[in-house]
């Protein structure tokens, strides 16, 4: 079975540029969840999505973040503009509902200069 | 809010010692407890996960318990192999699915 793919792997850009990593989910997995991991810490959710529905953005900054995930399968996360403290590394991960095990890509590490 | 407190932020052992990482959890309505190891430049991938319907679970040398009661779950690794050094992150979930993090263990297993 194929894992979550994310991409890029690495990505460096000046601040106020703009920004946007790929995932794929699991096959067959209703539920898509992107994390936000800084140096030394936790993962924290960003946004979960049940098919092409958002369940949670609470923690979203949306003046700058914006996320989607057009036919319940690929979702796109942006971030415009960029701030220094957005440096981490953003993972993906899906399941096939909210309740069972959530896969975690290998994730995007961003660079803010 | 909802929060979960990890301890210790590192451990080292040697090679064939006991590992015992230790967490607390805030949100009493939490029913759902995974245990995730991430090694240098990979996701997280779970390694046990416990439900708040049962107080133990065991899988070959890992093992994880639960105490609803005071809030602490535990991650314990018997037999400790230098492959096991890795960051171990334990966290919390409602049936909603969305994880809450602890900071993190990084262990070390000297050989």
């Amino acid at each position: 079975e194929a894992g979550v793919a994310q991409s890029p792997r690495y990505k460096i850009i000046e601040k106020r540029q703009s920004v946007a990593f790929w995932c794929n989910p699991i096959s067959g997995h209703a539920t898509l969840y992107w994390y936000q991991q800084i140096l030394g810490q936790g993962p924290k959710l960003l946004i979960q999505f049940q098919n092409n529905g958002v369940v949670d953005d609470s923690q979203l900054p949306k003046d700058r973040f914006s996320a989607e995930r057009l036919k319940g399968v690929d979702s796109t996360l942006k971030i415009q503009p960029a701030k220094l403290e957005d440096s981490a590394v953003y993972l993906c991960a899906s399941s096939t509902t909210g309740l069972t095990e959530a896969f975690f890509g290998q994730g995007t590490r961003l660079t803010v200069v | 809010g909802e929060n979960v407190e990890q301890h210790p932020s590192t451990l080292s052992v040697q090679e064939g010692d006991s590992a015992v990482i230790k967490c607390t959890y805030s949100d009493s309505a939490s029913n759902y407890f995974p245990w995730y190891k991430q090694e240098l430049g990979k996701g997280p991938q779970l390694i046990i996960d416990i439900r708040s319907n049962v107080g133990e679970k065991k899988d070959q040398r890992i093992a994880v318990t639960l105490n609803k009661t005071a809030k602490h779950f535990s991650l314990h690794i018997t037999e400790t192999q230098p492959e096991d050094s890795a960051v171990y992150f334990c966290a919390a979930s409602k049936s909603t699915g969305k994880l809450i993090f602890g900071q993190g263990t990084t262990l070390q297993v000297k050989p």
